[in-house]
């Protein structure tokens, strides 16, 4: 079985300051991640992923995550939080091979202070 | 041009009634899926087809009765509503293969919000 925590409902920044959202996953073999960003009334978009390769992943909006496989984290960070960036962040897992489903947290909300 | 399309956005209806979702996808896809999420914002699958084939099929109500006539189309239709049914449900695609998942990108829709009164 695969899943994922996010271990902070909310996470409160000062605008300029860098954010972090934390995620661990937990997956009997190689993990594929995920973070997407839901804004309110809105559908989830895709920021970026980690699939293979180099461990620091960069993606959309200036933000970036670094999969740790010695502690099973894939934290989103951002170096300088903007007050748009606030919204809802889902951290994403899912297994290599097969037809695997992708799990989902629940979500960490962000809310940027200006 | 919208990626992932659903319709209706806004839905109330009453306890017993039936209600479809439908949604389209123009981004050539194999993959559709249907997912819900509750009031607290957890998210979880519902159903996956590729290419119009049921794929993942979770503990869901068998009133829930997905159909893909095409494997750019997935609608979602709802028997007997209950007010446990109210959440928003959210329509996706990805192009993974029966070959197997090799991580590629899930894109959603814009949700339908079902209220059941």
């Amino acid at each position: 079985a695969q899943s994922v925590a996010q271990p902070e409902d909310q996470v409160n920044v000062a605008e300029g300051n860098p954010l972090t959202v934390k995620c661990t996953y937990s997956v009997s073999g190689n993990p594929y991640l995920f973070w997407y960003v839901q804004y309110p009334n809105r559908g989830l978009q895709f920021l970026l992923k980690y699939i293979t390769g180099d461990n620091l992943v960069k993606g959309s909006y200036g933000f970036e995550a670094e999969f740790n496989k010695s502690q099973t984290s894939f934290h989103l960070k951002k170096p300088s939080a903007l007050v748009s960036d606030s919204a809802l962040y889902f951290c994403a897992v899912s297994l290599s091979g097969g037809y695997q489903k992708v799990t989902f947290g629940i979500g960490t909300k962000l809310q940027v202070i200006p | 041009d919208t990626a992932v399309s659903q319709t209706p956005k806004y839905l109330v209806t009453q306890m017993g009634n039936d209600k479809s979702i439908k949604c389209e996808q123009n981004l050539g896809h194999d993959t559709m899926y249907w997912y819900k999420q509750d009031s607290k914002k957890f998210l979880k699958i519902m159903f996956s087809y590729n290419n119009k084939e049921l794929i993942i099929n979770e503990t869901v109500p068998n009133r829930f009765s997905p159909k893909s006539p095409d494997k750019a189309h997935l609608n979602l239709h709802i028997n007997s509503l209950e007010l446990g049914d109210s959440a928003v449900y959210f329509c996706a695609s990805s192009q993974e293969t029966r070959a197997g998942y090799s991580g590629n990108t899930i894109y959603f829709g814009e949700g339908s919000w079902l209220t059941v009164v």
